[in-house]
């Protein structure tokens, strides 16, 4: 099926460990995004990437790194993981069409 | 960047017609106005998007009044498993995405369907 997906689903770190978020999609969006979700709040861009080739700061971009690594894959770097960082974290890309396109997240926490 | 206001949560029964209601006070011209759904443990999904006057698909209606500053979005003959968060997104949508045009999602309305 078309879509975003995303790996892993679930990951536990321990603090200062280091990990990268997958993220692909198959719809030839040119846009991709990486959320985070804290219980109870909406979702807070932390980067995305315009097109192939640039990414951004969205807001609240501090102790991440991302890579758009061609047009399809896009993947969010924690170099030292916090308990802060303990979240969901969404994927989603988007094309010229109408909306987003989210994967189902990666359920991330940091002990 | 358009800033928007729902209420946190509302509570309906089976068969009734739910009405949520957004107010975005500062949208500007140019944006767009589009609801997503999310269920526990998933991505949110898109239910539709407009600009002005009204829009419906199969899912639900989209009301926007003249003056854009809020919009409603209708959803005929809830069933529990419309029991979601429902967010309300200003912003631009066609095209790349700005930093200061990108989509911001609010806490959303927790939307309970009751038997």
């Amino acid at each position: 099926n078309a879509g975003v997906t995303q790996t892993p689903k679930f990951q536990v770190l321990k603090t200062g460990q280091s990990m990268t978020l997958q993220c692909a999609q198959d719809m030839n969006h040119n846009s991709m995004y990486w959320y985070r979700q804290d219980p109870g709040m909406g979702l807070r861009l932390i980067y995305y990437s315009a097109s192939e080739g640039t990414t951004d700061k969205g807001e609240v971009p501090n102790g991440y790194n991302v890579s758009r690594l061609n047009k399809r894959e896009f993947s969010l770097r924690l170099e030292s993981a916090a308990p802060s960082q303990t979240s969901v974290y969404f994927c989603a890309s988007k094309g010229q069409g109408y909306g987003y396109t989210f994967g189902s997240g990666t359920r991330l926490t940091v002990v | 960047l358009a800033k928007t206001t729902q209420p946190i949560s509302m509570d309906s029964y089976e068969g009734q017609e739910v009405n949520i209601t957004c107010s975005h006070n500062n949208i500007a011209t140019n944006d767009y106005i589009t609801w997503y759904q999310q269920f526990p443990s998933q991505g949110p999904r898109f239910i539709i998007q407009g600009y002005k006057t009204k829009v419906t698909n199969e899912v639900a209606s989209l009301f926007i009044p003249a003056d854009r500053k809020s919009s409603t979005l209708s959803l005929p003959r809830v069933s529990l498993s419309d029991t979601a968060v429902y967010y309300c997104l200003v912003g631009l949508l066609q095209g790349p995405m700005e930093y200061g045009n990108k989509l911001v999602f609010g806490a959303g309305t927790i939307l309970r369907v009751k038997s």
